[in-house]
Parts: structure tokens; sequence; C-alpha cells
């Protein structure tokens, strides 16, 4: 009931392409759901993140859509770009204690 | 700059050598955790502590040791370092005002042979 299962494990967009990752979960008690980017060379850093009570939230070319009832949620990311070439982590947790469960990964790569 | 500092970034030591890798913050965070990356695996939690004396077992603790005695600092020790725990490991912090909004460091890659 902890996992959070990620999905794909790679994928390749051609720039200006868009880019959706998609992760599920079981635990209905999770109430918060960020995306973090990694760099190459870096620690995860965190990108975007939801709360339940909304379906969308947007900042700039990134975007998450939830769907509470199916348990899932996705990053897209609009007009892809080199730049945004990263392994991207979704989690999911309860912020009343600081804890998260973490997907897999994806390893997203952007082709100019 | 608020910052997490893990040292050192690259480590190759031999089986059963005794190492320490630091972490300290620079932002009072109470909350401390330590991660290690595998591909394909993501991040597994080892240790965590929720502030000062108070520390508890992650996903992946067999093998490791852990210490809060200051709030900055988080030391992760492997008293017997094994090739099993070769692997990227990341330092994070967190408050309670940015709830899980972690703060991570750069990293440390451990080679053991």
């Amino acid at each position: 009931q902890q996992q959070v299962k990620q999905s794909p494990q790679s994928l390749i967009v051609q720039k200006g392409g868009i880019s959706i990752i998609n992760c599920a979960y079981e635990n209905t008690a999770f109430d918060y759901f960020p995306w973090y980017q990694q760099f190459p060379g870096k620690g995860p850093a965190l990108l975007i993140a939801i709360r339940p009570d909304v379906s969308e939230k947007k900042e700039g070319r990134f975007t998450i859509s939830f769907n509470k009832s199916a348990k899932q949620f996705s990053l897209h990311i609009m007009d892809s770009q080199p730049g945004d070439s990263a392994t991207y982590f979704c989690a999911a947790g309860i912020e009343s204690n600081y804890q998260l469960i973490w997907g897999a990964g994806t390893k997203l790569i952007i082709k100019p | 700059e608020a910052q997490v500092t893990q040292n050192p970034r690259y480590l190759i030591t031999v089986t059963g050598k005794k190492l320490t890798v630091t972490c300290s913050q620079n932002m009072n965070h109470e909350y401390m955790s330590w991660y290690r990356q595998d591909p394909g695996l993501g991040l597994r939690q080892i240790y965590y502590s929720m502030n000062v004396e108070v520390t508890d077992k992650g996903d992946v603790p067999e093998g490791y040791k852990v210490s809060r005695k200051e709030k900055r600092n988080f030391p992760l020790i492997l008293e017997s370092p094994s090739p099993n725990q070769t692997s990227l490991y990341f330092c994070a912090s967190s408050t309670r005002q940015a709830r899980v909004g972690y703060t991570f460091g750069s990293g440390t890659r451990l080679t053991v042979v």
C-alpha cells in the first residue's frame, strides 16, 4: 500500500513536443504529491507539487494532472526543451509526517 | 546560501574499512534523511531523523549507522562496507514550514571494492 509506481522508465521526446510521465499510488491517506527534477551530478530538486483538493496545477511549461478516483497523477512538460533533459521523480506522502514514498524515476531525453 | 553539504563527493574504499560520509545543513532544519540511489530502483531511504537525538530506520538500513548529536549534522557511517553498498548517496533536509519540500545535497558516489 506504500508503493508509488512510475512510468515510463525512460522517455525520448523531440524538442517542442509534450513529455508525459505517469505515477500511480495506493495509499489513500497520501495528501501531497511532488515532482522532483534531477540533473546529472546533482541532487533532486523540487519542481512542482499538488495537493488532492485540486485536479491540476500549472507552473510555466510544467503541469501536474491529478485524478483522485484513479489514484494517479502525471507530469506534463509542454514545449519540451533540451534543457529539460533530466531524471524526474514523482513522490507521495502525508505532509504531517515529513516522509515521502518515491517513484523509481524517469530518465527524460529531449532531442534537438 | 542555504544548502546541504555532503563530503566527500567521491570515495573508493575497500571491503571492511569503516567510513563516514558527512552531511551538514545551514537552514536550521529539523528533519534530515539519507537516501541511496541505484539505477532502476529510484531513491531508497536508509535512515531519517526528526530532530536532535531522534533517528529511525528507513527502508534499507542494514549495514548503516547514523547519529544526530547536533541539529545541523547527520553523518552516515558504514562500519564494514561491502560491495553491495556501492551506490550514489544523498542527504536531504526539510523543515515544518516546507513540509515535504526537501533540500538535497549534491551526492556522494561510493565504490566499495
